[in-house]
């Protein structure tokens, strides 16, 4: 069984698109997160929700916006997209707290065109 | 703010032998987690080992082992009898203590060659 998974795994769209990306966990995990890879692998946190409240939002552009419906599911939600936001978007999970693991989906490469 | 710094954009070892990543940090912090975690071809990120700063003892996973120096802020993994599937991508990466952000801040990543 999966334990954090995400669809689409590749995503090819048009510059001014709208799209999302859905992410679920099965764990029992309280805490989710976003994170994005860029071209240089480079990996940074987008946003975290915990108990289904926003915890972290990381000065990312308001055509970003995450929503969790409840806490096994963390949806991103992209508005106008622009060739910038092409990279590999990961969905993590983790407990609150302690010294937990965030256990990381396989991914969401999207190609902005 | 924290950050983290992987001096060593790329390394390659042969197979079988061993080789150290480097990791330094910067933190103002005195309790903290920090982890290096795997990223293979495949992308699915994966953690490899973890440290809480606390702990004086370097953590050990199989092949895998740290060295902690908690006063320098370095925290390299050394990996023993590099096998084939331990090429990928390798990124450390810090967390705090307390608080509600739990999120995982990362070096720029070492890319571990390894050869047969």
């Amino acid at each position: 069984d999966t334990a954090v998974s995400q669809t689409p795994k590749y995503l090819v769209t048009q510059m001014g698109n709208d799209k999302s990306i859905k992410c679920e966990q099965n764990l029992g995990h309280d805490t989710m997160y976003w994170y994005k890879q860029d071209s240089k692998k480079f990996l940074k946190i987008m946003f975290s929700y915990n108990n289904k409240e926003l915890i972290i939002n990381e000065t990312v552009p308001n055509r970003f916006s995450p929503k969790s419906p409840d806490k096994a599911h963390l949806n991103l939600h992209i508005n106008s997209l622009e060739l910038g936001d092409s990279a590999v978007y990961f969905c993590a999970s983790s407990l609150e707290g302690g010294s937990y693991e965030q256990y990381f989906g396989p991914g969401t490469r999207l190609t902005v065109t | 703010a924290q950050t983290v710094t992987q001096s060593q954009p790329e390394m390659s070892v042969q197979e079988a032998e061993t080789v150290t990543l480097s990791c330094t940090y910067d933190t103002s912090e005195s309790d903290y987690y920090l982890f290096w975690y795997k990223q293979p071809p495949s992308r699915q990120m994966i953690l490899v080992i973890r440290q809480e700063a606390y702990k004086q003892q370097n953590a050990t996973e199989n092949r895998f082992s740290v060295n902690f120096q908690k006063a320098a802020k370095s925290f390299s993994l050394k990996i023993s009898d590099s096998q084939l599937g331990d090429a990928a991508m390798y990124f450390c990466a810090y967390r705090r203590w307390g608080g509600s952000n739990y999120k995982l801040t990362f070096g720029k990543g070492t890319l571990l060659t390894v050869n047969p």
